[in-house]
C-alpha cells in the first residue's frame, strides 16, 4: 500500500517549457487535490477533483491545468512555465468530502 | 490574502520547555486542522477540532479551538528534540470539497 505517490521528485525547467506532474493514489479515494507550497505562505490549493472525470479551480489556478481521466490519477500540467511557478507541489487525496487528506511527498520544481 | 495567521513563524527552545503556537483568523471555519511536516515529506494530520471551545490532547500536545471557531492554539508540554518540525494549521471550508486554507507554518526547533 503506497498511499499517495508523486512523479517526478525534482524537476528543473526553462521559462516557456511545459511539463506534467503525476499524482497516483492506491486508496480508492474519490477526492484529489493539488497544492503548492512557497516559503512564508503555507500551502495553497491549485485545483481539485471530486471524482473521475471532474476538475475544479482552487485558490491559485492560473497557469495550471489538470485532468482526472482515471480515479487513481490526478495530473497537473504547466503549459508554459514561468519563474513564479517555482515551488514545491503536493498532491493529496481523501475518501470523502469530510475525510482526512493524505499528502504525497511532493515535487520540487524550479523554473529558470 | 493570508486568511490564517500563524505565530510565531520560527521558534527555537531548549528541551523540557513549554511552548504555544497560535493560529488566528477573522473568518469562521467548519473545522481547524493541525499538521506536522518533516523535510522532504508532505504534511501529516495530527488532529482536527470541530466544535467551538473544543480541546484535544495527543500525548504532550494540547490543541484548542476558539469559542468562535476563528482561532486555535497548539501547546506542547516538556518539548523534546523529536518534536522538531514544521507545524501547520489549516482551516476547512466545505464547498463541494474540503477546501483547506493553510497558515504560514511554525518552524519549531527543540535543542537538546
Amino acid at each position: 500500500n503506497a498511499g499517495v505517490t508523486q512523479t517526478p521528485k525534482f524537476r528543473v525547467l526553462k521559462t516557456g517549457q511545459s511539463m506534467t506532474l503525476l499524482c497516483a493514489q492506491d486508496m480508492n479515494h474519490e477526492y484529489m487535490y493539488w497544492y503548492r507550497q512557497d516559503p512564508g505562505m503555507g500551502l495553497r490549493l491549485i485545483h481539485y477533483s471530486v471524482g473521475e472525470g471532474t476538475t475544479a479551480k482552487g485558490e491559485v489556478p492560473d497557469g495550471y491545468n489538470v485532468s482526472r481521466l482515471k480515479k487513481q490519477n490526478f495530473l497537473l500540467g504547466l503549459e508554459s512555465a514561468a519563474p513564479s511557478q517555482t515551488s514545491v507541489y503536493f498532491c493529496a487525496s481523501s475518501y470523502s468530502t469530510f475525510g482526512t487528506q493524505y499528502f504525497g511527498p511532493g515535487t520540487r520544481l524550479t523554473v529558470l | 490574502t493570508q486568511l490564517l495567521e500563524q505565530s510565531p513563524q520560527f521558534l527555537s527552545i531548549q528541551e523540557g520547555e513549554n511552548l504555544t503556537v497560535y493560529c488566528n483568523s477573522s473568518s469562521v471555519f467548519s473545522s481547524l486542522q493541525w499538521y506536522r511536516q518533516e523535510p522532504g515529506e508532505g504534511p501529516v494530520l495530527l488532529v482536527t477540532v470541530v466544535t467551538g471551545g473544543e480541546v484535544k490532547k495527543l500525548k504532550r500536545l494540547t490543541f484548542q479551538f476558539g469559542d468562535a471557531r476563528k482561532d486555535s492554539s497548539l501547546h506542547i508540554t516538556a518539548a523534546q528534540p523529536g518534536d522538531t518540525g514544521l507545524y501547520l494549521c489549516a482551516g476547512a471550508r466545505f464547498q463541494g470539497a474540503q477546501k483547506l486554507v493553510f497558515g504560514q507554518g511554525t518552524r519549531l526547533t527543540i535543542n537538546p
